[in-house]
């Protein structure tokens, strides 16, 4: 049972416009969302996260937006540039004390974003 | 400040063997956890250590185990290797701060394939 998706597994974006990428949650203990990006051959490095007492978090090109309600988050990437080409995977924790819990993060299978020219 | 290393980069193993994969989290991190990344199941959590305790374990069988040494630095263990275990295996620091999110910093993970 997956309890954090990424339905997208890939998107295609003109480079300047923006991309959003989309996740949605299953668990409701879930509180705290994370998005990383990973490029080949390299770990996933974080990008920007969002705490549940929130709905908005920004930071400079990249947005996380939290629909609780919806149990859904989204990541936009504005403007989207050629280095942005990675894959995006979301995370989810329900721990306050580290950035994981009794599950660590939970992370959906990812999203390849690709930006053209 | 660097970041987060892991030896060897790559492994190849055959079946039955048994692996020890090391990890060294960034300078001033206490949590060190484990991830399996494959193309099927994706980024899977093995589990947490802090302050050389298992904190925290995800749901894989008795043959990954681990530990954590005082000075942070983390090994994990993978015993009678299976074809299964081939992956990508991720580790990732964390700076404890009690009652506060911490977010977590990927190494550049061990490429481990077992024939």
């Amino acid at each position: 049972d997956q309890q954090v998706k990424q339905n997208s597994p890939s998107l295609s974006v003109q480079e300047g416009r923006i991309s959003i990428l989309n996740c949605d949650y299953t668990n409701s203990m879930f509180d705290y969302f994370l998005w990383y990006k990973k490029y080949p051959a390299e770990g996933p490095t974080f990008l920007i996260s969002i705490s549940s007492i929130k709905d908005k978090n920004e930071d400079g090109r990249f947005t996380v937006f939290l629909n609780k309600s919806a149990k859904h988050l989204s990541l936009h990437i504005v403007p989207s540039q050629p280095g942005d080409s990675a894959v995006y995977f979301c995370a989810a924790s329900a721990s306050p004390y580290s950035g994981g819990g009794a599950d660590g993060l939970t992370f959906g299978k990812g999203t390849h974003l690709i930006i053209q020219p | 400040k660097a970041g987060v290393t892991q030896t060897p980069r790559y492994l190849i193993k055959t079946r039955g063997q048994q692996v020890t994969l090391s990890c060294s989290p960034i300078s001033g991190h206490r949590s060190v956890s484990w991830y399996q990344q494959t193309p099927g199941q994706g980024l899977q959590f093995l589990f947490e250590y802090f302050s050389e305790t298992q904190r925290n374990k995800g749901n894989f069988p008795g043959r990954f185990s681990g530990r954590q040494f005082s000075n942070s630095r983390s090994e994990m263990n993978v015993s009678t290797l299976e074809l299964g275990d081939s992956a990508l295996y991720l580790c990732a620091s964390s700076l404890y701060r009690q009652g506060s999110y911490n977010e977590q910093f990927f190494g550049p993970g061990t490429r481990l394939t077992v024939l």
